[in-house]
């Protein structure tokens, strides 16, 4: 069991530029998160999935898209990356809802110019 | 406005004492509490959750007490080591009746030999 994987582990990106990070769980979970994390700020949620083909807005979603094509897959978009977008991002994972724990990936360190 | 608090300094003890970390929240009720460890350049990992009906729960040298009516959470690591030196957040569920964890910012613990 790999767990929760991220890729990529760090990116350098233009302001403009657009990219995807692509989150995988082989846990079978339900549930998968993308958060980011910042200096005094903690981890802050940006969208979220309940499960396959499904995602909603968390508490900072603006200038990013997401998609849950697969079960096991949670992806991240930045369509036209902002120097506020520098940042740590997490992926998690938990199997369904309620009182669950979640899983976190390593992290992607996105460094936008 | 809703906030979690935890203490932004860093902890500093000696080893072989006892660790005691808090975490303060405003305007949520939460049903449960968890607490996750986080080591450098890596993501956070879950340590232990507690229910709002529960006042104590244990896990080897891991204490965490949960005090809906001082809306407080008290982390505590007994018999502390080096290698407990890591950042530890405090999350609690928004309260919507979906697995959304809401962070603190971590406190910093540091364990001297």
């Amino acid at each position: 069991n790999a767990g929760v994987t991220q890729t990529p582990k760090f990116r350098v990106l233009k302001t403009g530029q657009s990219m995807t990070l692509l989150c995988a769980q082989d846990m079978n979970h339900e549930y998968m998160y993308w958060y980011r994390q910042d200096p005094g700020m903690g981890l802050r949620l940006i969208h979220y999935s309940v499960g396959e083909g499904t995602t909603a807005k968390g508490e900072v979603p603006d200038g990013y898209n997401v998609s849950r094509l697969k079960k096991q897959n949670f992806l991240l978009g930045l369509e036209s990356a902002a120097p506020s977008q520098t940042s740590v991002y997490f992926c998690a994972s938990s199997l369904t809802a309620g009182v669950e724990t979640q899983y976190f990936g390593p992290g992607t360190r996105l460094l936008v110019l | 406005s809703q906030k979690i608090e935890q203490n932004s300094e860093a902890l500093n003890i000696q080893e072989g004492k006892t660790a005691t970390l808090t975490c303060n929240y405003t305007n949520y009720s939460p049903a449960y509490l968890q607490w996750y460890r986080q080591d450098p350049g890596r993501g956070p990992v879950f340590l232990l959750l507690i229910r709002e009906n529960e006042k104590e729960k244990r896990k080897e040298r891991l204490k965490v007490t949960f005090d809906t009516t001082l809306k407080q959470s008290l982390f505590h690591i007994t018999a502390s080591q080096p290698a407990d030196s890591a950042t530890y957040l405090c999350a609690l569920d928004e309260g919507t009746g979906f697995q959304k964890l809401v962070f603190g910012t971590g406190t910093r613990l540091l364990v001297s030999p």
